[in-house]
């Protein structure tokens, strides 16, 4: 029964690819984001949607795309990977804006 | 704007030291205030939280208190354990800008035996 769970944990691909890392929550919430840490344990917020509306786009490359096909879900599509893309991205859940984050497990991305 | 501040690590300590990790905070509203922590190889779990000021949060030996007065949020524990080497993250989230989480850069404690 895990709360936010995103897939896959692990991914290594080459630069130039597309790749997509999907998240479910199953805690009921409405409100779900997308976070990248880089290797300096920085967090850095790149999408919220509340209610599958989008409520947060950070400055983040026009080649992240999110989904969110429903509340429970939110995905995130990556065009055309880069080097510097490398790093762990954290998909999160709450409900409501301002209440506590629930994080997943994260996914680490490695582009070669 | 809003923003987070919280010592620089990495911090090592001895098992059973005491710890304080320093956080403070600027904010244009009552924000409330979080802990997170990060094991390795994991996501970052809510530790405590403290929504108005002089509030203490406190969990598995841990806790702060929110002093609007100096606008911190220090994070101590009495005796770390070996089990405590993490990343903790102190977060702030504020009514006055919709909501939205500001997160510290994290500070790294490894305990040693």
């Amino acid at each position: 029964d895990t709360a936010v769970s995103q897939t896959p944990k692990y991914l290594v691909t080459q630069m130039g690819n597309d790749k997509s890392i999907k998240c479910e929550q199953n805690l009921g919430h409405d409100t779900m984001y997308w976070y990248k840490q880089d290797s300096k344990k920085f967090l850095k917020i790149m999408f919220s949607y509340n209610n599958k509306e989008l409520i947060i786009n950070e400055t983040v490359p026009n080649r992240f795309s999110p989904k969110s096909p429903d509340k429970a879900h939110l995905n995130l599509h990556i065009n055309s990977l880069e080097l510097g893309d490398s790093a762990v991205y954290f998909c999160a859940s709450s409900l409501g804006t301002g209440n506590t984050i629930y994080f997943g497990e994260g996914s680490w991305l490695t582009v070669v | 704007g809003n923003s987070v501040t919280q010592m620089e690590g990495p911090v090592t300590l001895s098992e059973e030291a005491f710890l304080t990790i320093n956080c403070t905070y600027t904010a244009t509203g009552y924000p409330s205030l979080f802990w997170y922590v990060q094991y390795p190889g994991e996501g970052l779990q809510l530790l405590l939280k403290a929504t108005k000021a002089d509030d203490k949060g406190s969990n598995k030996g841990f806790e702060a208190t929110y002093r609007k007065e100096t606008t911190s949020f220090h994070l101590e524990k009495g005796s770390v354990q070996v089990s405590d080497s993490a990343v903790y993250f102190c977060a702030l989230s504020d009514q006055n800008t919709g909501n939205q989480f500001y997160f510290g850069t994290g500070t790294s404690l490894t305990v040693i035996p």
